[in-house]
């Protein structure tokens, strides 16, 4: 079985660029999750999608931050414009439907830096 | 989501036993235990979960007092490639979906 799947694994990009993002997840599972771990911080919660829905997005920063799902398979997540304060490792994980706090897979992360 | 508490960081040579303790004093009625191993440059990774007692996997094993405020993950015979970050996390296990709420985590470094 794959795993999840994140690309790029790195981006480099100046202040002011877009980025975007993509996590594929295990096929099957409904549920998609986004985490961050910005530079000496812990690994927060960014947002969840259960197929093409947004079931919660309080951990989204701000509106320069664009999460979707179209389809309900792969997901993006958009930096624009991008700040030096985004830069950080990008985590995306899923679990299939009615999992418990055991059931994530994660993927490898990207690691953004913003310079 | 109670919060947890563990060593920053921890030593071990190749062989030993290693247990790590989490302290969770305002853990919930419904609150599951859950530990996730994460290497360098990879996403977190599932280890073992429990709600009372003990758990046992093929991976370690996960000591929960009869109080639930605290949590020992035990790792036998820990090789060099168990080096990495061993979070601690406390949450609803019961709820259809749950997002994970990540403290500072321990880092084990085993050596030789």
């Amino acid at each position: 079985e794959a795993g999840v799947t994140q690309f790029p694994s790195h981006s480099v990009i100046e202040k002011g660029q877009t980025v975007t993002l993509r996590c594929d997840p295990i096929s099957g599972h409904d549920n998609l999750y986004w985490y961050r771990r910005v530079m000496g911080k812990e690994i927060k919660f960014l947002l969840h999608f259960v197929k093409e829905s947004k079931q919660d997005e309080s951990g989204m920063p701000n509106n320069r931050f664009l999460a979707e799902r179209t389809g309900g398979t792969y997901s993006t997540l958009k930096v624009q414009p991008a700040e030096l304060e985004d830069s950080g490792v990008y985590f995306c994980a899923s679990s299939p439907p009615g999992q418990t706090n055991s059931g994530y897979t994660f993927g490898s992360g990207t690691r953004l830096t913003v310079v | 989501l109670a919060k947890t508490t563990q060593p920053i960081s921890m030593d071990s040579y190749e062989g030993q036993e290693v247990n790590i303790t989490c302290s969770h004093n305002n853990i919930a009625t419904n609150d599951y235990i859950t530990w996730y191993q994460q290497f360098p440059s990879q996403g977190p990774r599932f280890i073992i979960q429990g709600y009372k007692t003990k758990v046992t996997n093929e991976v370690a094993s996960l000591f929960i007092p009869a109080d639930r405020k605290s949590s020992t993950l035990s790792l036998p015979r820990v090789s060099l490639s168990d080096t990495a970050v061993y979070y601690c996390l406390v949450g609803d296990g019961n709820s259809g979906y749950s997002t994970l709420t990540f403290g500072k985590g321990t880092m084990l470094l085993v050596s030789p």
